[in-house]
């Protein structure tokens, strides 16, 4: 079975530019969540879907945006980038919204801003 | 609010020695605790949890945490090490009832297994 795929898996932008990062969670997983993990730290986490509903968003500004689509896949849109956007942006998808269970991570999405 | 402390950003051990790598928690309610483990270049891999029942708790690899609610911690421990357990581990909390994705993680621990 296939597991959390993310694309692209790696990116260069210049400040100021756009992107979106896209997140197929596992086959039957309803939530997803993305996270940014800055080099030397622990993934923070940005934003949580569930059933295409923002279910949580972490202290993010807003040029950070996210949707969910009918099939569960999911954007991570950042706007107007800044220099300390670079990092691995991760997507982690679990069966349900609430439940006892671990997050299921893709590989992430290595950004750059330069 | 919930947060994680790992107070080490490094653990060295010898290969076939036990291994130990702290974590503490903080939350207002009763937590769920797991241990993930990346790669370099990876995403994280999901080690072990603890909900609810038997403090301790073994998972993935041989790895094993014990829940210790009056100290708030969830030490991930290993009675022998391995070279290819080499590679960053992160302790990760929410509160119960939470919606799964809205996990805090720590800053991570770097464990070096020397052979």
């Amino acid at each position: 079975d296939a597991g959390v795929t993310q694309s692209p898996t790696h990116l260069i932008k210049t400040r100021g530019q756009h992107v979106t990062l896209r997140c197929s969670p596992i086959s039957g997983h309803k939530s997803v969540s993305w996270y940014q993990q800055v080099l030397g730290q622990g993934p923070q986490f940005i934003f949580q879907y569930y059933e295409k509903e923002e279910r949580g968003r972490g202290n993010f500004p807003d040029r950070f945006s996210a949707r969910q689509f009918p099939n569960y896949s999911s954007e991570l849109n950042v706007n107007a980038l800044l220099l300390g956007d670079s990092a691995l942006y991760l997507c982690a998808s679990s069966p349900r919204g609430r439940n006892t269970g671990e997050l299921f991570f893709g590989e992430g999405s290595r950004l750059t801003v330069l | 609010a919930q947060s994680v402390a790992q107070p080490e950003d490094q653990v060295n051990v010898a290969e076939g020695n036990p291994l130990t790598v702290k974590c503490t928690y903080s939350v207002s309610g009763n937590p769920y605790l797991f241990w993930y483990v990346q790669y370099p270049n990876r995403g994280l891999q999901f080690l072990l949890k603890y909900i609810t029942g038997d403090n301790l708790v073994k998972g993935s690899y041989g790895f094993e945490a014990e829940f210790n609610k009056s100290q708030t911690s969830f030490h991930l421990k290993k009675p022998s090490a391995l070279v290819s357990d080499s590679a960053l581990y992160f302790c990760a909390v929410r509160e119960e009832y939470t919606n799964a994705g809205k996990s805090t993680f720590g800053d991570g621990t770097t464990l070096t297994v020397k052979p």
